[in-house]
């Protein structure tokens, strides 16, 4: 069975940094495309964030310079390093591991989200 | 610029059906899309992939009743005999090389 657990959200600073992880079970995460999504409070889904299995990374305009996505094969586990934290990046985040198929991709498992709320 | 777009809610009785569209942005009307679902104080749920066909696979556990079609630049998700447990935020989304669109998700209500 897929399973995704976040972990790492808290109060930050604005400014601040935290770490979000992400431990899965039932499958390999290096095998597989794996993306962070947010939802600010009563707002709707924000792409953040892929690592593709080749390693290759990608950002959402919004993060690019601050975040930085990144995997541990021996923890099978997903991380996103957020820096320079702002207000506005108070959300849910969400771990999704992604799949592709006939040249899509999409998120076909989701954790069930931590919280980031970035205030003084 | 690749954007979906969705209409801010629907809704309909419970038992009855409901259909909601996602419209790709003009010179994208060939792209797959996914539509998720959430419910209330929940993480989203994988509902399924839909073609530019009509064509369509569901996530593991998604019951019959969810249904997608396509027309164009138009991705569609029907929900039959609407259950309480239906009512949620609906998301389309779709890819392009390195990012990932969402749409800003339709607000169903079982009535």
């Amino acid at each position: 069975e897929v399973q995704l657990v976040e972990s790492g959200g808290g109060l930050v600073q604005p400014g601040g940094s935290l770490r979000l992880s992400c431990a899965a079970s039932g499958f390999t995460v290096s095998s597989n495309y794996m993306s962070w999504v947010r939802q600010a409070p009563g707002k709707g889904l924000e792409w953040v964030s892929v690592i593709y299995s080749g390693g290759s990374t990608y950002y959402a305009d919004s993060v690019k310079g601050r975040f930085t996505i990144s995997r541990d094969n021996s923890k099978n586990t997903l991380y996103l390093q957020m820096n320079s934290l702002r207000a506005e990046d108070t959300a849910v985040y969400y771990c999704a591991r992604d799949h592709c198929s006939g040249g899509s991709c999409y998120q076909n498992y989701w954790g069930q989200g931590t919280l980031v709320t970035v205030s003084s | 610029q690749l954007v979906l777009t969705q209409s801010p809610s629907a809704s309909a009785s419970l038992g009855a059906s409901v259909k909601l569209t996602c419209t790709l942005s003009s010179g994208h009307s060939s792209y797959a899309i996914a539509w998720h679902q959430q419910q209330p104080e929940k993480g989203p749920r994988y509902l399924m992939k839909l073609n530019s066909d009509g064509s369509h696979s569901k996530g593991d556990g998604i019951p019959d009743r969810f249904s997608g079609s396509s027309s164009g630049a138009e991705r569609y998700l029907t929900i039959s005999s609407l259950q309480s447990e239906d009512e949620a935020d609906y998301y389309c989304q779709t890819w392009g090389t390195g990012t990932y669109v969402f749409g800003t998700g339709t607000k169903v209500t079982v009535l």
